[in-house]
């Protein structure tokens, strides 16, 4: 089976950074999701990393390292709706199976 | 672009009864997902579809949980008998095809059993 690992809560100021970590244990890893969930709603899509190195989307970024099993999301500037959860899913096997970790609840504060 | 449609937002049944939620993909979507979502955890997959065929189904509970797609368009899931533990929220997704494209998720259902 897949095994996910994230923080279950961090807490942080308004306009500084965070980063939110996600460790794995799978086998035949193809790639990996970064997902933003607000109270109540559905998961919306931020990032997809499949080759180790860092990608970087606006005030969101996200690093893979295959060989540690490791990645994670970095948020700058935070603003007050930033306050979400964040999902890390990683997607193994040919038919491309995803599994997401429990999330981490980012609480932005002024 | 329309997102993933499903209905009902919001059901509260009786242990024992059962229950159908319904999902519609975005168009043209071919892969379709249903996740049950405990509070506080992340979605746990049910079912994986790729068109009409069934692609992952090893955590849907088979004694109880059904789904199909029959045309390879829209999704029922069903809990026949559900049990208290099924209170949950039940995502549907879509996505393009089953491989490295992001998956739309729908509003989905918050069900409640009692």
């Amino acid at each position: 089976g897949q095994n996910i690992d994230q923080p279950t809560e961090m807490t942080a100021t308004e306009g500084a950074i965070v980063q939110i970590n996600c460790t794995y244990q799978t086998s035949g890893f193809n790639g990996l999701f970064w997902y933003q969930q607000h109270a109540g709603e559905a998961p919306t899509f931020l990032s997809y990393n499949v080759l180790d190195g860092l990608e970087e989307k606006g005030r969101f970024s996200s690093f893979l390292s295959r060989s540690k099993g490791y990645s994670y999301l970095l948020l700058k500037e935070l603003q007050m709706k930033d306050s979400a959860s964040y999902l890390c899913a990683v997607q193994t096997g040919g038919s491309y199976i995803p599994t997401f970790g429990r999330g981490t609840s980012l609480i932005v504060h002024p | 672009e329309a997102g993933v449609a499903q209905s009902p937002r919001y059901k509260i049944i009786e242990k024992r009864q059962s229950v159908a939620f319904w999902c519609n993909p975005i168009s043209g979507h071919a892969t379709l997902y249903w996740y049950q979502q405990i509070l506080g955890q992340g979605p746990k997959l049910l079912i994986q579809f790729q068109n009409n065929g069934v692609v992952d189904d090893s955590q849907l509970p088979k004694d109880r949980f059904s789904a199909e797609r029959l045309k390879g368009v829209d999704s029922t899931l069903k809990i026949q008998p559900a049990k208290l533990e099924d209170s949950a929220v039940y995502l549907c997704a879509s996505s393009l095809v089953g491989g490295n494209t992001e998956a739309f998720f729908g509003q989905g259902t918050r069900l409640t059993v009692v």
